[in-house]
């Protein structure tokens, strides 16, 4: 079936590095796929998401690309803040279906 | 910016009682879901409600799980028979379409605990 699995965590990182969550997925059509952040005592929120191979989707300076040959949408950030200290959630949903597929989160610290 | 909404935020119950989770969907949705998550693991897909019937079920939504949209507001997750395994974090959600690229719009989780 389908799957997403995602980079275990925590990643530690400094404030102002560069960051990448590496995410890859399993699918048996073309998923749309999504990036959702849950800040501490809060619920998902969505990140960014594409729709089709070689979408970039992008906001508040985190990016994915849709990767359809590496079956991968790695998030990247140029320049991380202490306010981005969250857990990170890579995401599908396949045509017809009405289910997201999360990975397993992978919680980002970011240190002053 | 309009919110899903779950209450309570945190639930106690005894083993083998009823509970009974809401949520108020954004109000132009029409697609509602509900999720949970057992601490440590993945978000898991529970259930699917749209024009009041259920549209898609994981096998965890077995005969002890319903739902229902019981006004023209809430949409509620009723645990008939509660289990030391169903203590997780408890996610609504709402999109206002279904199909490719519908984002799901999530309350902040109801987490239960079941003693």
């Amino acid at each position: 079936g389908d799957s997403v699995t995602q980079m275990e965590g925590p990643v530690t990182l400094s404030e102002e590095a560069f960051l990448t969550i590496n995410c890859t997925y399993t699918a048996t059509g073309y998923p749309s796929l999504f990036w959702y952040v849950q800040y501490p005592g809060e619920g998902l929120q969505l990140l960014l998401k594409a729709t089709k191979a070689d979408d970039k989707g992008s906001n508040k300076g985190f990016e994915a690309t849709y990767r359809k040959e590496t079956t991968s949408f790695h998030l990247e950030k140029g320049s991380v803040q202490v306010s981005d200290s969250a857990v990170y959630f890579c995401a599908l949903s396949e045509a017809g279906t009405y289910k997201y597929i999360f990975g397993t989160g992978t919680r980002l610290k970011v240190l002053a | 910016e309009p919110e899903v909404t779950q209450t309570p935020s945190h639930q106690v119950t005894q083993m083998g009682q009823e509970v009974i989770l809401r949520c108020v969907p954004i109000s132009n949705h029409l697609y509602f879901y509900w999720y949970r998550q057992i601490l440590g693991q993945k978000v898991e897909f529970l259930v699917s409600f749209y024009n009041n019937e259920i549209s898609e079920k994981s096998e965890i939504f077995d005969d002890q799980f319903s739902v229902e949209r019981p006004d023209g507001s809430n949409f509620t997750l009723k645990i008939r028979s509660t289990k030391l395994e169903d203590s997780a974090m408890y996610f609504c959600a709402s999109s206002e379409a279904m199909g490719l690229g519908q984002p799901q719009h999530f309350g902040d989780g109801t987490r239960l605990s079941i003693l």
